[in-house]
C-alpha cells in the first residue's frame, strides 16, 4: 500500500479557468476528506465522503467547487472559474471506519496557483 | 464548534535543546487531540494523539504531549531536538462522535539551528 496519492502535485492556471484534482485513497478506506490549506494557515475542512455519499460540506465550499466520489474509490475536486483567492494547497485524506476513532492519512497535496 | 489556538507562529531553537510547542483548544463537547507535522512540500504526518486514558502521550520521533483538561491545553514537547525536526507543526481537535472532520490550529514553525 503506497498511501494516499494526489494528482497533479502542482497546478498553475489563469484566473477564470477550470481545474480538477484527483485523490486516490488508501485501498479499502471508505472515508475520504478534502481540506484546503492557504499560506501560513492550518488546513481547513472542505468536505467528506463515506463511500460514494458526500456527507458534509463546509461553507467554504462555494458553488464553484464540486467534489465527487463516483464509485466510492478515488475522488475528484473541481473548481470552476478559478479566482486568485483559490490559490492554496488542497489536501486529501482517507480513513477506515472502525467506530468512533478513525485515523486520517493525508496525501502530499496539490498546490494550486491562480495567476 | 471547536477551535484551536497555537500561540507561537515560530519557535527557533538550537539543536539538542528542549522545546515546547503550545496548543490550547476550545470545545463544548468531548474531543480527541492530535499533533501533526508537515515537512516542506509534503502532506501531514501524525505525530501523536490523545483519545482517552493517560494524559501523557508519546509519539514518534521522541515527541510527547500532555493533555490538561482544566487548562484546555495539549502542549507538545521534546527533550532534545535535532536539525531534522525543522518543520511546521499543527495541533488539531476532532469531536469524539462519528463526525470526522479535523479542526486545525494555524501551525508553529519549528526552526532548529546548530
Amino acid at each position: 500500500d503506497t498511501g494516499v496519492s494526489q494528482n497533479p502535485r502542482h497546478k498553475i492556471t489563469k484566473r477564470g479557468q477550470n481545474v480538477t484534482f484527483r485523490c486516490d485513497p488508501i485501498s479499502e478506506h471508505n472515508r475520504l476528506y478534502w481540506y484546503r490549506q492557504t499560506l501560513g494557515q492550518g488546513p481547513e475542512f472542505l468536505t467528506y465522503f463515506q463511500n460514494e455519499a458526500q456527507l458534509e460540506k463546509s461553507r467554504l465550499l462555494s458553488d464553484r467547487f464540486s467534489a465527487e466520489r463516483p464509485k466510492g474509490s478515488f475522488s475528484t475536486l473541481e473548481i470552476q472559474r478559478t479566482e486568485q483567492g483559490d490559490s492554496a494547497m488542497y489536501l486529501c485524506a482517507s480513513s477506515q471506519d472502525r467506530g468512533s476513532y478513525n485515523e486520517q492519512f493525508f496525501g502530499p497535496g496539490t498546490r494550486l496557483t491562480v495567476l | 464548534a471547536q477551535s484551536v489556538t497555537q500561540l507561537d507562529s515560530q519557535v527557533p531553537v538550537f539543536e539538542e535543546a528542549p522545546v515546547e510547542l503550545r496548543c490550547n483548544y476550545s470545545s463544548s463537547v468531548s474531543v480527541y487531540l492530535f499533533w501533526y507535522v508537515q515537512y516542506p512540500n509534503q502532506g501531514l504526518q501524525l505525530l501523536l494523539k490523545y483519545l482517552s486514558g493517560s494524559t501523557l502521550v508519546k509519539g514518534i520521533n521522541g515527541f510527547e504531549a500532555e493533555f490538561n483538561k482544566s487548562q484546555t491545553s495539549f502542549h507538545l514537547r521534546k527533550p532534545s531536538v535535532h536539525i531534522s525536526d525543522t518543520a511546521e507543526y499543527f495541533c488539531a481537535v476532532r469531536h469524539t462522535g462519528t463526525a470526522s472532520k479535523l479542526t486545525f490550529g494555524t501551525g508553529t514553525r519549528l526552526q532548529v539551528t546548530l
